[in-house]
């Protein structure tokens, strides 16, 4: 059973940094893409990165490139979000979600509870 | 960048009736790479279909997709009581994979 189980979620003060993860079990992680989807609060969903299955590539939505770094550990299975310089406009619900394959064009098949990072002073 | 519009914005209906929503893209939408999501309140969403048409595992058949290129829809035949719920479609044939801002079915 694919289970994604997210943390690092937490209050932070606008400019602050977390570092989100996502443990993944279920599958060989190494051979999926991954991604990270946000969901502010009553709004819809906005994908924010992805990352292939070797971590060669990465792709960022423009909202959060050059702020947003997303990484991988495949030999921990772990998935990782660190997010710097935080706006308000960040307050959200953050899903981890596993790629159908390897590369870039994956739909999402599997995806975590999320955690939530809440930007305020 | 890939501007999705879902429409309607919220769909009122009873259950056993059927339920259409659409997904219109500002561009065309390559090899058909478009994925609807079901999310209802405090979870995480669930993947329902996937490349315009194909069913995700465990999906029932009364959900069904269809189009290609810019227009898109997702069919619920007859509507259960647990069908209640927001559907967003994404396209993830270019980046970034954008999603539409989601259709809410409630009960009528």
């Amino acid at each position: 059973e694919v289970q994604l189980l997210e943390s690092g979620g937490d209050l932070v003060q606008p400019g602050g940094s977390l570092r989100l993860s996502c443990a993944a079990s279920g599958f060989t992680f190494s051979s999926y893409a991954m991604s990270w989807v946000r969901q502010a609060p009553g709004k819809g969903l906005e994908w924010v990165s992805a990352i292939s299955g070797g971590g060669g590539s990465t792709y960022y939505a423009d909202s959060v490139k050059g702020r947003f770094t997303i990484s991988r550990d495949n030999s921990k299975d772990t998935l990782y979000l660190q997010v710097n310089s935080l706006r308000a406009e960040d307050t959200a619900v953050y899903y981890c979600a596993k790629g159908s394959y390897s590369g870039n064009y994956h739909y999402l098949d599997y995806w975590g509870q999320g955690t939530l990072i809440t930007v305020s002073s | 960048e890939i501007v999705l519009t879902q429409s309607p914005g919220t769909l009122s209906l009873s259950p056993g009736e059927r339920a259409t929503l659409s997904c219109r893209a500002s561009q065309s939408v390559s090899s058909s790479y478009l994925a609807w999501y079901q999310q209802k309140p405090g979870q995480a969403p669930r993947l329902l279909i996937y490349g315009a048409s194909s069913r995700a595992t465990g999906i029932p058949d009364r959900f069904s997709g269809s189009g290609s290129g810019t227009d898109f829809t997702l069919t619920i035949s007859r509507l259960e009581p647990e069908d209640f719920a927001v559907y967003s479609c994404q396209q993830y044939g270019s980046s970034p994979k954008t999603f539409g801002q989601g259709t809410t079915v409630e009960i009528k």
